[in-house]
């Protein structure tokens, strides 16, 4: 069965410290992946998105991931974290052939800034 | 723009019940997605509606069913409730049957606790 892993659970930075959240997934196939955060008490949004193309996508809020083949691996960044950016963050994965709008996530990580 | 709209926002049942929980999608979306998300977990899928059909469905018992009506609202029906079914509900929309290159837009989500 296909699975997303997320190697950190809980991650405590203080402010302008870099991130870096693990994100492996199981499936040999073409995928298409996201990342997306959830602040205390909003729904879940979009960071950002990977399809096809340069395997270093950029999304919102200085946020960056970056697609690994190889290591079956899509690690968000943030070279700088504020407060403003506590949150649960979520790494999900759909299958890039047919329709397959179904989304498989990963368990999360929350991240505690700390001004 | 509305985003996509879900109730209520939390619920309370008895084992055994039956409930039926309501998502409107967000403007211009054809296309509506249920998730459950237990306590500490990550989103599991439990089944897309398109064109007033189930397309997918994940690995959820027959208890849970569902459906898309004509302006695209969805609901999700769980009947005989369990203790486990205790979750947040989310909903997700999206725009047309794209072979999974689209971006999810989530609702805040339906707290249901199974008593």
């Amino acid at each position: 069965a296909q699975s997303v892993s997320q190697h950190n659970h809980h991650v405590i930075l203080s402010e302008a410290a870099s991130l870096e959240l693990g994100c492996n997934y199981s499936y040999g196939g073409t995928v298409n992946l996201f990342w997306y955060v959830q602040y205390p008490g909003q729904h879940l949004q979009l960071l950002l998105k990977y399809f096809s193309g340069d395997p270093l996508v950029k999304g919102i809020k200085g946020f960056e991931a970056e697609f690994i083949k190889s290591k079956f691996s899509f690690n968000l960044r943030k070279p700088s974290v504020q407060w403003s950016d506590t949150a649960e963050y979520f790494c999900a994965v759909n299958h890039g052939s047919g329709n397959t709008g179904k989304l498989i996530f990963g368990q999360g990580t929350t991240l505690q800034v700390k001004p | 723009d509305a985003g996509v709209t879900q109730s209520p926002t939390h619920l309370i049942k008895t084992r055994g019940q039956q409930v039926t929980l309501r998502c409107s999608p967000k403007s211009g979306h054809d296309t509506v997605s249920w998730y459950q998300q237990a306590l500490g977990q990550g989103p599991q899928f439990i089944f897309q509606y398109y064109e007033e059909e189930e397309r997918q469905r994940g690995n959820f018992p027959d208890r849970f069913s569902g459906h898309q009506f004509p302006n695209y609202s969805s609901e999700l029906n769980v009947n005989a409730l369990l203790l486990g079914d205790s979750a947040l509900y989310l909903c997700a929309s999206s725009r047309g049957w794209t072979g999974g290159r689209t971006e999810a837009f989530f609702g805040q989500g339906t707290r249901l606790t199974v008593v």
